[in-house]
């Protein structure tokens, strides 16, 4: 087990271009967060799951904005027609949860994929 | 909803002494947990320390201490025996019944030899 793992590392793109991250968390982790992290600012909340099921996704930050977790193991972040203001970290974290309205409160993240929007 | 405010944008401490970084946050909500999270320049976040607010003791991990104080919505960490390896950001952090973790903006700590 090494962890949470977020790929790509980087990633640089083009105004308008649609952009894909994916995370793998702990292999027994049920819970999947994203975060988006700007520089010299605290990671801001965007979305989580509790196995497949999204159970908050009023943060993220606009339309352009989805998330998936299809088979309740890794997930995947688009953002379409990026804008330069989508430059940032986005950070995943994972938990295990007893059950799905649970406060879980031992996060681990991964390193992140840190995006550059030209 | 909830916020969180770190007030210290950067501290800096001689090697082996002691620095207190600030944290204080407002919420309405009675049972929560904060967090103080280590972020080194590979950007991994690394939980150093949680205080559960039921709790009235205050958590230590090694050289690492809180002074929670619930009634004032503050939340210091201590870090004694300061080492060049505690150069970092720290975030403190809030999470309550929505579970979304709250962070303030950081402060920046140096580490001098």
């Amino acid at each position: 087990d090494t962890g949470v793992s977020q790929n790509p590392r980087h990633k640089i793109t083009k105004r308008g271009q649609n952009v894909t991250f994916r995370c793998d968390p702990i292999s027994e982790h049920n819970r999947l967060y994203w975060y988006r992290q700007t520089l010299g600012q605290g990671p801001e909340f965007l979305t989580y799951f509790q196995n497949e099921a999204q159970l908050e996704k009023s943060r993220l930050l606009s339309d352009r904005f989805s998330a998936e977790r299809p088979k309740g193991s890794f997930s995947t972040l688009e953002i379409q027609r990026t804008e330069q203001g989508d430059s940032a970290m986005y950070l995943c974290a994972s938990s295990l949860s007893a059950w799905a309205g649970a406060t879980n409160e031992k996060l681990f993240f991964g390193s992140g994929t840190q995006l550059s929007v030209l | 909803a909830q916020t969180v405010t770190q007030s210290q944008p950067e501290m800096s401490v001689q090697e082996a002494e002691t620095v207190t970084l600030s944290c204080t946050y407002d919420t309405s909500e009675s049972d929560y947990y904060l967090f103080w999270y280590k972020q080194p320049p590979s950007r991994q976040m690394i939980l150093v320390i949680r205080q559960e607010a039921y709790k009235q003791q205050n958590a230590t991990e090694n050289r690492f201490s809180v002074n929670f104080q619930k009634a004032a919505k503050s939340f210091s960490l201590k870090i004694s025996d300061s080492q060049l390896g505690d150069a970092a950001m720290y975030f403190c952090a809030y999470l309550g019944a929505g579970n979304m973790l709250t962070f303030g903006g950081g402060t920046r700590l140096m580490v001098k030899p």
